[in-house]
């Protein structure tokens, strides 16, 4: 039982060059979603899934794209990557439980990380 | 819009003193709350929850948290801090019934002199 795999953990772009940062979970999940942390803001959700075949948007989705062909992985895609993506993303998955009345309550598992720096 | 307020960027305690960290939060309805602790080049590892029930919750690393409904505050709390602690911690709330999105505060750095 891997939790949650995030590949690669370092990489460094050029401006202007895509690539797909990779992630995966082997606890079968329904949730996963992925966040950036820069300094001095948290973390930030970028987007997430309910679900496989089922994606939405975050709080800074731009210049990302995302799909979910299977429940087990959910890739970052940067199509055109820029010096404001230079940061440190956290992939992350969830399922839901009943808590009393309420449903839905759910605890994130976070991969270990990865930096991405765009030149 | 829901926020997560951490008043104090970086506290510095001595080892062996007790330690409280701030989070405040704005949400339209009780949220579910979390406390997370991530060291140096590492992801983030989860302290403890609040989903319901008693206010004052027990999690890892002899760490405990209160919440406070009318004062939207759930702080985080420890009796003796071990320079083992030394890390950056988030608060962060999700909304009941679709937590798997949270938003976390901006983080409080502790850092444990000897």
């Amino acid at each position: 039982n891997a939790g949650v795999t995030q590949t690669p953990k370092f990489q460094v772009l050029k401006t202007g060059q895509s690539m797909t940062l990779q992630c995966a979970q082997d606890m079968n999940h329904e949730y996963m979603s992925w966040y950036r942390q820069d300094p001095g803001m948290g973390l930030r959700l970028i987007h997430y899934s309910v679900g496989a075949g089922i994606t939405d948007q975050g709080e800074v989705p731009n210049g990302y794209n995302v799909s979910r062909s299977t429940t087990e992985d959910f890739p970052l895609r940067l199509l055109s990557a820029a010096p404001s993506q230079t940061s440190v993303y956290f992939c992350a998955s969830s399922y839901s439980v009943h808590v009393g009345a309420d449903s839905g309550a759910n605890v994130l598992t976070f991969g270990a990380g990865s930096r991405l720096t765009v030149l | 819009a829901q926020s997560v307020t951490q008043p104090d960027i970086h506290i510095t305690v001595s080892e062996g003193a007790s330690l409280e960290l701030r989070c405040n939060y704005s949400y339209g309805a009780t949220p579910y709350l979390f406390w997370y602790v991530q060291s140096p080049g590492q992801g983030l590892q989860l302290l403890l929850k609040y989903f319901s029930g008693d206010t004052l919750v027990q999690g890892i690393k002899g760490f405990e948290a209160e919440f406070k409904r009318s004062q939207s505050s759930f702080n985080l709390r420890k009796p003796s801090v071990h320079w083992s602690d030394a890390a950056e911690y988030f608060c962060a709330v999700g909304p009941r019934g679709s937590n798997y999105k949270l938003t976390f505060g901006k983080g409080t750095l502790l850092t444990v002199n000897p």
